[in-house]
Order: C-alpha cells, then sequence, then structure tokens
C-alpha cells in the first residue's frame, strides 16, 4: 500500500467516549501532522512530529492527544471532546517542511 | 506568522473555459506555495508548487505564476473539464528548517471550483 492511510475513516463517539484516530505513511518521510478542517476555516495545524518528536503543539486542548511511536504511525487519541470538535482529521507527512502528502481524513462526529 | 487571503471563495466555469484563484501573502520571507486539489470525500491532493526563484511553472492545463514583489500568486486552469470541480487550495511558507515553525504551511480558506458541462 502506497502514500498516506488513515483510519477510522468515520467516527461517532460520544463526549464521554475514548477513541483514536490513527494514521501510517508508506513515502518514508521523517515528517508528519495532524490538521483540523472545519467548514469555512482554513486547515488548522494541531500538532507536528519530526523524526518521532513533537516539534509543534498549535495551543491544541489537552483532550486531543498525539502520540508518534514510530516515523511511519501517528495517533491522535481523544477524550472528553465536544460537539465543536466534530470536523475533518486529517494527518500528513513530508520529507522536509514543505511538499506535504495527506491523507482522506476522518470524519468525526462528537454527539 | 504568515497570513494567506485566497479568492474567490466560489468559481464557476462553463467546461473549456479558463479559471483563475488569486492568494496573496504577508510574509515577504516565504519562498515556497504549494497548491492543493481537494475532491469530495478525500485529503488535499498537491497539484503544482512554485519556490520563489522563478516566476511561473506550468504543468499541462494548470499553471502558477509568483509576483514576489506583490505578494500574490495564482492558480490558472485552462481547458476546464468537471473533473476539475474540487476544492483548490493554496499555501505559503518560508522554507525547510528542520526542527523549527519555519517550515509550516499557512493555508489560504479553499476555493470550490465547479465546471459546468
Amino acid at each position: 500500500e502506497t502514500g498516506v492511510t488513515q483510519t477510522p475513516r468515520h467516527l461517532v463517539m460520544g463526549m464521554t467516549n475514548k477513541k483514536s484516530l490513527k494514521c501510517e505513511q508508506h513515502l518514508g518521510h521523517n515528517a508528519m501532522y495532524w490538521y483540523k478542517q472545519s467548514a469555512k476555516k482554513p486547515l488548522e495545524l494541531m500538532f507536528v512530529y519530526n523524526f518521532k518528536e513533537q516539534t509543534e503543539n498549535n495551543s491544541v486542548p489537552s483532550r486531543f492527544s498525539p502520540e508518534c511511536p514510530n516515523s511511519s504511525h501517528l495517533f491522535l487519541h481523544l477524550h472528553t471532546l465536544q460537539p465543536e470538535d466534530s470536523a475533518l482529521y486529517l494527518c500528513a507527512s513530508s520529507q522536509d517542511w514543505s511538499e506535504q502528502y495527506f491523507g482522506p481524513g476522518t470524519r468525526l462526529t462528537v454527539t | 506568522g504568515e497570513n494567506v487571503e485566497q479568492h474567490p471563495s466560489t468559481l464557476s466555469v462553463q467546461e473549456g473555459d479558463s479559471a483563475v484563484i488569486k492568494c496573496t501573502y504577508s510574509d515577504s520571507a516565504s519562498n515556497y506555495f504549494p497548491w492543493y486539489k481537494q475532491e469530495l470525500g478525500k485529503g488535499p491532493q498537491l497539484i503544482i508548487d512554485i519556490r520563489s526563484n522563478v516566476g511561473e511553472k506550468k504543468d499541462q492545463r494548470i499553471a502558477v505564476t509568483l509576483n514576489k514583489t506583490a505578494k500574490h500568486f495564482s492558480l490558472h486552469i485552462t481547458e476546464t473539464q468537471p473533473e476539475d470541480s474540487a476544492v483548490y487550495f493554496c499555501a505559503a511558507t518560508r522554507g525547510f528548517d528542520r526542527g523549527s515553525t519555519l517550515g509550516r504551511l499557512y493555508f489560504g480558506r479553499g476555493t470550490q471550483l465547479t465546471v459546468w458541462p
């Protein structure tokens, strides 16, 4: 399998649930990103990992917790989310800091 | 930080016509400008990019132009086809410094392009 994959593609969760989003890249890149995409807003960068080390946390609430066990995998752990957290969550990877390749996203709905 | 403005937010054209999407940026140090296409139900896909050392780049029916003095860049699609219908995003970044935020991509809000057959 090639490119950037994300699972699940769709997720519905209650505000008290705990769930995790998974991202895997097969491109040999060393940087991975989480973005949030909401309607009518620019893509919002959430977290950046470079060589498994988190290099940026863009003021994201603690109910979102990233994990990067190796340069090919990235997780986003979710707990006690709010309805306004409903969005498309996109993962991306790059070899340097510019040419980012995106996965298909996870459509999250918080009820 | 960088601020990227994108216009128009929606664009409708007849098949075969040309489409132009424009973006402006605020940080004169930005030196890399990618364009992404996002189809329904998919993630953004890089379609073309330009670096600050060139003024224009073409790839078949798409081209990007850059005016560093005015700090704006544009996407041009010629001979549009219905499959060009999608949301297009422009972005800007300062570059490639590892371990810093200088390489962070700043995105525009997107343009919904509809090509009517």
